[in-house]
């Protein structure tokens, strides 16, 4: 039963440009939530989809969107890149009727922009 | 809104020995809590979770944690830490029927051989 994979591993970005992150859930899960943890940091809540939709949303700006495609996987994509968004960036994904279930977590696709 | 503190930054222990890692919360709701753990370079694990019941909740690898609710805490504790315990715990609450996990800043063990 494969877990949460997300990629890529390491990315390094230069400031303005765009990036894409992905996530693919636990199988059987159909949600999926995103987290910002910067160095020394808990993780942020960034969004969170399901059913290709995102349905809560963190206090970040609108140059962080998502989507979440019918298999359930997800993409993060950052516009005009600061140098504060280097961060290690988690994926989450959970099953929606088991609101309180746990959140299996990837290893994370850590962003470093220069 | 919810808010999670952990009052330790780092807590540096000596193998065998007991341990307390802390975490106090505040919200207006009643909250599901749940103890995270990240080992170097990895993604988060699930340590325990307490959503209702029994305050006392423990893990499968000898840690426990207890919800307070009259003061608002979810202590983690280890009668006896080994080396590879070695980590960052986080902290974590999210509200009734919102899935959003709200963290503390989190709590670095050291195990002293």
């Amino acid at each position: 039963d494969a877990g949460v994979t997300q990629s890529p591993t390491h990315l390094i970005k230069t400031r303005g440009q765009q990036v894409t992150l992905r996530c693919s859930p636990k199988s059987g899960h159909d949600t999926v939530s995103w987290y910002q943890q910067a160095l020394g940091q808990g993780p942020q809540f960034i969004f969170q989809y399901y059913e290709e939709e995102e349905r809560q949303r963190g206090n970040f700006p609108d140059r962080f969107s998502g989507h979440q495609f019918p298999n359930y996987s997800s993409e993060l994509n950052v516009n005009a890149l600061l140098l504060g968004d280097s961060a290690l960036y988690l994926c989450a994904s959970s099953l929606y009727r088991e609101r309180a279930d746990t959140q299996y977590f990837g290893p994370g696709t850590r962003l470093t922009v220069l | 809104a919810q808010s999670v503190t952990q009052l330790d930054s780092q807590v540096p222990v000596f193998e065998e020995a007991p341990v307390e890692l802390r975490c106090n919360y505040s919200s207006s709701v009643s909250v599901y809590l749940f103890w995270y753990v990240q080992y170097p370079n990895q993604g988060l694990q699930l340590l325990l979770k307490y959503l209702s019941g029994s305050t006392l909740v423990e893990s499968i690898n000898g840690f426990e944690a207890e919800f307070n609710k009259s003061q608002t805490s979810f202590h983690l504790r280890k009668p006896s830490v080994h080396i590879s315990d070695t980590a960052e715990y986080f902290c974590a609450v999210s509200g009734f029927g919102n899935e959003k996990l709200t963290f503390g800043t989190g709590t670095r063990l050291t195990i002293i051989p």
